[in-house]
């Protein structure tokens, strides 16, 4: 199946600090990547879609200003998390799709956020 | 929205046994997918199923997308098939997006 990279897999921050997460489509390129958050013994909640060349679309209730997505190339999509809190800290994991709508989803290895 | 519901939310199981795990949706569906997340987050894919029947070794799965059902049976289970299943299904009408039922944990003992 596709391989999908997420970076860091774990950080710690102070909080009021900004963090960035990476999440790259390693051997095709996606057009679309998905962002999903995950608390403790919860399901994957949808945060957010992530386009090339474009704005990010949210999901109801989920902060633009707070979670800042960039998705600036085809294999590429960042998440920002702004001036972080405790209340913040959560697994992210991102997600991307090989071809058009509908097809197989393939995800990255998540990553563990903890604002101290 | 669409409603993603999963059955069991828990089961454990002697190692051997078998085991059958029902995902439900409310709607429509392009497609549907079964995932284990291991003890570390990772999701594993298990199966991208829109219909039918698909067997991987001691995994298979079976969606009935016109009642709006999907099975995944576990057959002999090994106490490394322990976590979380997650069924998710994708509404191309809203972007391809992926919506998660609650997932199944299933633990497995020796």
């Amino acid at each position: 199946g596709a391989v999908v990279s997420q970076h860091p897999s774990r950080v710690i921050c102070k909080s009021g600090t900004s963090v960035k997460i990476e999440c790259r489509s390693l051997d095709f390129q996606a057009t679309t990547m998905f962002w999903y958050r995950q608390f403790p013994k919860q399901s994957l909640m949808l945060m957010a879609t992530s386009n090339e060349g474009s704005k990010a679309t949210y999901e109801q209730g989920v902060e633009k200003d707070k979670f800042l997505i960039n998705h600036a190339s085809l294999t590429l999509s960042t998440l920002t998390v702004t001036s972080a809190h405790p209340e913040d800290s959560s697994f992210y994991i991102c997600s991307a799709r090989v071809g058009l709508l509908g097809t197989e989803a393939f995800f990255g290895q998540g990553t563990r956020l903890t604002v101290v | 929205g669409i409603q993603v519901e999963q059955s069991p939310p828990d089961l454990i199981l002697q190692e051997g046994a078998n085991s059958t795990l029902r995902c439900n949706f409310s709607d429509s569906v392009n497609n549907l997918q079964w995932f284990h997340q291991n003890p570390w987050g990772q999701l594993i894919n298990l199966f991208y199923i829109p219909s039918g029947t698909k067997q991987n070794g001691r995994l298979s799965a079976t969606t009935v997308a016109t009642e709006r059902y999907s099975l995944l049976y576990i057959s002999s289970s090994q106490t490394t098939d322990s976590g979380v299943y997650f069924c998710a299904v994708v509404l191309r009408a809203q972007g391809g997006k992926l919506i998660f039922g609650q997932g199944t944990e299933l633990s497995v003992k020796p």
